[in-house]
């Protein structure tokens, strides 16, 4: 059985460095065909794409947090990580890892809330 | 920046049927942008219905369906019941970049 665990934490100050890691049981993140993606949902909104990494290490982004975002996976924890540098305010969500196939998101965790907060 | 939306809210009864719509800003969508469903209920992660349209996965009671509908991508609940009550989105896939609908808040009443 597949499972996905967030953890990081919960607590991050303005202009700082918002650190995620997923931990995968069931499945090497390694397995070809899938890729390992961040989603949030801040509170009260809806859910928002940030970005993923395939198996192979290729790593894909959206635009609009394209810049401040990287994501990296680290085969022998069989774990994958979100960085989101300058967060501010606007950065308080929901975290949510998930695994994509090729044709849609399937599994989720279930979630991590990180506070931006001074 | 590419939009996607949903009908903010709906009602149906129990027993009814109902259909919620996800639209592109981009124009019509099409199988190309694997629509994905997927129900979230409060202080739970979302769970996938959908994927590629019209699939099920092996957990999505066969009451719900996937569809393209005049131009949307469309999920039908069909027989509803009172624990269908929840929010529902969609998700499209623009050539690599992924975007999430709104979502749609369904009420069972």
């Amino acid at each position: 059985q597949l499972q996905l665990q967030e953890s990081g934490p919960g607590l991050v100050k303005p202009s700082e460095t918002l650190s995620l890691t997923c931990t995968v049981s069931g499945l090497s993140i390694s397995s070809s065909s899938y890729h390992w993606a961040w989603i949030r949902q801040p509170p009260g909104k809806g859910l928002e794409w940030i970005g993923s990494i395939s198996s192979s290490g290729i790593t894909s982004y959206t635009p609009s947090l394209r810049s401040r975002v990287t994501i990296s996976a680290d085969t022998s924890k069989n774990q994958f990580s979100l960085k989101l540098s300058s967060v501010t305010a606007a950065d308080t969500a929901l975290y949510y890892c998930a695994r994509r196939q090729q044709l849609g998101v399937d599994y989720w965790g279930q979630g991590t809330l990180v506070r931006v907060s001074s | 920046q590419t939009v996607v939306t949903q009908e903010p809210s709906l009602t149906v009864s129990p027993g009814g049927t109902v259909t919620l719509t996800c639209a592109s800003s981009t124009g019509p969508v099409t199988g190309g942008h694997q629509p994905n469903w997927f129900q979230q209920k409060p202080g739970q992660p979302p769970r996938t219905l959908i994927y590629s349209t019209n699939n099920r996965h092996s957990w999505t009671p066969a009451r719900f369906s996937g569809s393209l509908l005049g131009g949307k991508a469309a999920l039908t609940l069909s027989s509803v019941q009172p624990e269908d009550e929840a929010e529902y989105c969609c998700l499209l896939n623009f050539g690599g970049t992924l975007v999430f609908g709104g979502g749609t808040k369904l009420t069972v009443l």
